[in-house]
């Protein structure tokens, strides 16, 4: 079958960095989606990374290891807007196959 | 450029009425999906459009759910005799569906509320 996993909730203090792992299983795999959604509010693109390694994109970082079937975002020097679900999403074929989101609070 | 809307924003329906929601995709982005997120959970694939292709409606959950893509753009998902667990937000989210890979852009989406 087809599964993404990441965890549910994380928190994280501001200014620190926080890392949201991500694995998952499925068929036709081409790539690997991160988005973030604020509370409320539709999800926005974040990264996509298609090779094996770390994207660097400002204080945001991706990682696919396309062999484990493992991706992580990586967010440096949080800052208390980074409050949002992360979600991970497989580019399967024609549709993303998405985790159920992990929840980042982010405390003074 | 104009990105992808939809609407109503909000709808609030008594259980059993048909509802009607309307997705207006960026233009030229020959894909469409359909998406429902209960409060607080992950995206639900409900069905996906592309080109002229027949539907792919595996994620509709009932019969009760159905969908048309007008022209290649408009596109309209009914929900009919809703139910209380039909309360969601109905999400849309359109691409390319040229490019190597499917970044999906996606709307507001629509509230719905069934008492």
């Amino acid at each position: 079958g087809q599964n993404i996993d990441q965890p549910t909730e994380m928190t994280a203090t501001e200014g620190a960095i926080v890392q949201i792992n991500c694995t998952y299983q499925t068929s036709g795999f081409n790539g690997l989606f991160w988005y973030q959604q604020h509370a409320g509010e539709a999800p926005t693109f974040l990264s996509y990374n298609v090779l094996d390694g770390l994207e660097e994109k400002g204080r945001f970082s991706s990682f696919l290891s396309r062999s484990k079937g493992y991706s992580y975002l990586l967010l440096k020097e949080l800052q208390m807007k980074d409050s949002a679900s992360y979600l991970c999403g497989a580019d399967s074929n024609y549709q993303l196959i998405w985790g159920a989101g992990t929840k980042l609070i982010i405390k003074p | 450029g104009a990105g992808v809307s939809q609407s109503p924003s909000n709808k609030v329906t008594e259980k059993g009425k048909d509802v009607e929601l309307r997705c207006d995709p960026i233009s030229g982005h020959t894909a469409l999906y359909w998406y429902r997120q209960s409060l607080g959970q992950g995206l639900e694939f409900l069905i996906y459009f592309q080109g002229n292709s027949a539907p792919d409606k595996s994620g509709l959950p009932s019969d009760r759910f159905s969908a048309e893509r007008t022209g290649g753009s408009v596109s309209t998902l009914t929900i009919q005799r809703t139910q209380q667990e039909d309360s969601a937000v109905y999400l849309c989210a359109s691409s390319s569906g040229r490019d190597s890979y499917n970044e999906q852009f996606f709307g507001p989406g629509t509230r719905l509320t069934v008492l």
